[in-house]
């Protein structure tokens, strides 16, 4: 079945470091691909997506690129601010057409000053 | 503009007791989804609705738990009777269509069953 694999958190950097959190996919075919984001208290909201192969998804300074041959799509941002301290969630749209997103576990950043 | 609403945002409750969580999606969105958070789970989906039917439960853990649509603007889940293992952070989503690529999350109801 379709599953999402991210890196285990929590991320601890300095403020304007570089940021790249890991994202891998097994999918039979070619799902969209999402990152949300969550910040403390609040619901998941969509930071960014790819809906095919080599597309780059941005917003708000982070990038991720849809790489097929290595299955991934990794969240990049150059210089984090303590303000992008939350949980980010990778995941990608069902395969099977049930329109149901699956997502990875999530990985917290934690931005310090 | 009126984003997903759920109430109640905190529910505290005891072993055994009823408890109805509560859900308004987007107006004019189609599909409605229920999800889980836990530390130990992560984010889980249990049900989904799309134009008000039941399209995929196999999330749903066990018989306690019940979810209806009675109508475009409204969906409850129910836990009956509740657990302690219950505890976890319940959200509800919403998209426009069945395909479209973004879910609208509201700010979830944290369930604590003492």
């Amino acid at each position: 079945g379709n599953s999402v694999t991210q890196m285990e958190g929590p991320v601890t950097l300095s403020e304007e470091a570089f940021l790249t959190i890991n994202c891998t996919y097994t999918a039979t075919g070619y799902p969209s691909l999402f990152w949300y984001v969550q910040y403390p208290g609040e619901g998941l909201q969509l930071l960014l997506k790819a809906t095919k192969a080599d597309d780059k998804g941005s917003n708000k300074g982070f990038e991720a690129t849809y790489r097929k041959e290595t299955t991934s799509f990794h969240l990049e941002k150059g210089s984090v601010q303590v303000s992008d301290s939350a949980v980010y969630f990778c995941a990608l749209r069902d395969t099977s057409n049930t329109g149901k997103l699956i997502f990875g576990q999530g990985t917290t950043l934690q931005v310090k000053p | 503009d009126a984003g997903v609403i759920q109430s109640p945002r905190h529910e505290v409750t005891e072993m055994g007791q009823e408890v109805t969580l509560r859900c308004k999606p987007i107006s004019g969105h189609n599909s409605l989804f229920w999800y889980r958070q836990t530390m130990m789970r992560g984010l889980e989906l249990l049900i989904y609705f799309n134009n008000n039917v039941p399209i995929d439960d196999s999330g749903m853990p066990e018989d306690r738990f019940s979810a209806k649509m009675p109508n475009a603007s409204f969906s409850t889940l129910k836990i009956q009777p509740s657990e302690p293992r219950d505890s976890a952070v319940y959200f509800c989503a919403s998209s426009p269509t069945r395909d479209s690529n973004e879910q609208f999350f509201g700010p979830g109801t944290r369930l604590t069953v003492l």
